[in-house]
């Protein structure tokens, strides 16, 4: 248990649907984060927040939409996602921005068909 | 932030100590080694980090050569849970872009009975 929690574990979401992965910590950190790992591939960053502000954006297709409500709650909203998209979704929180003690979730297996 | 080279894999004998070797050898002054691990279907861990002195926690200790170009990581009684992908980072802190945790290919550590 990191202490950084992402709802759902697995998803399986047509390329037409909308659905929304959720992450959420309570460890005081005001930095998050989403990275994606797909198969066989190094993790790849995709959005940094820090206070709440996006400070990061990785050249992310924007069929992917980030959300940050307050330091603890991170969504990333999907919409017409094609199936090479089908990934593990992680986030994660560090103290700030510029600390690289990041704790991460255990991720959103997503599944596009 | 400088590049890490790591053996894509090694196994060791649970109960025995693992050295994890990672190659920076263009690290720079101002640039920290740090180290995570991912265990299968996991979010990556945060296991330690240092500068230039060596450094010991709960999990590991870190071993970094006098001219930083290097650094071991050892598990002193590696048991079947430290099976896992073990990630030697390099990264310059203080910088307001982001959070950049570049994750490489990794050494996949196979602990065996």
């Amino acid at each position: 248990e990191t202490g950084v929690t992402q709802t759902p574990r697995h998803l399986v979401m047509g390329m037409t649907n909308k659905k929304s992965l959720k992450c959420e910590q309570h460890l005081g950190h005001n930095a998050m984060y989403w990275y994606k790992q797909s198969a066989k591939k190094p993790l790849e960053l995709m959005f940094v927040y820090n206070f709440k502000e996006q400070t990061e954006n990785n050249s992310v297709p924007s069929r992917f939409s980030p959300e940050c409500p307050n330091s603890s709650h991170l969504f990333l909203h999907l919409h017409t996602l094609q199936p090479e998209d089908s990934a593990l979704y992680l986030c994660a929180s560090s103290p700030d921005q510029d600390r690289a003690e990041a704790f991460f979730g255990q991720g959103t297996r997503l599944t596009v068909v | 932030d400088a590049k890490t080279t790591q053996p894509p894999s090694m196994d060791c004998a649970e109960g025995r100590a693992a050295n994890l070797p990672c190659n920076h050898s263009t690290i720079s002054g101002n640039e920290y080694v740090y180290w995570y691990r991912q265990i299968h279907s996991q979010g990556p861990q945060y296991i330690i980090h240092g500068l230039k002195n060596n450094e010991t926690n709960e999990m590991a200790s870190l071993i970094i050569t006098e001219d930083r170009k290097s650094s071991t990581l050892i598990l002193p009684h590696a048991t079947l849970r430290d099976t896992a992908v073990y990630y030697c980072i390099v990264r310059r802190l203080g910088e307001a872009a982001g959070n950049k945790l570049t994750f490489g290919g990794g050494t996949r550590v196979l602990v065996k009975p």
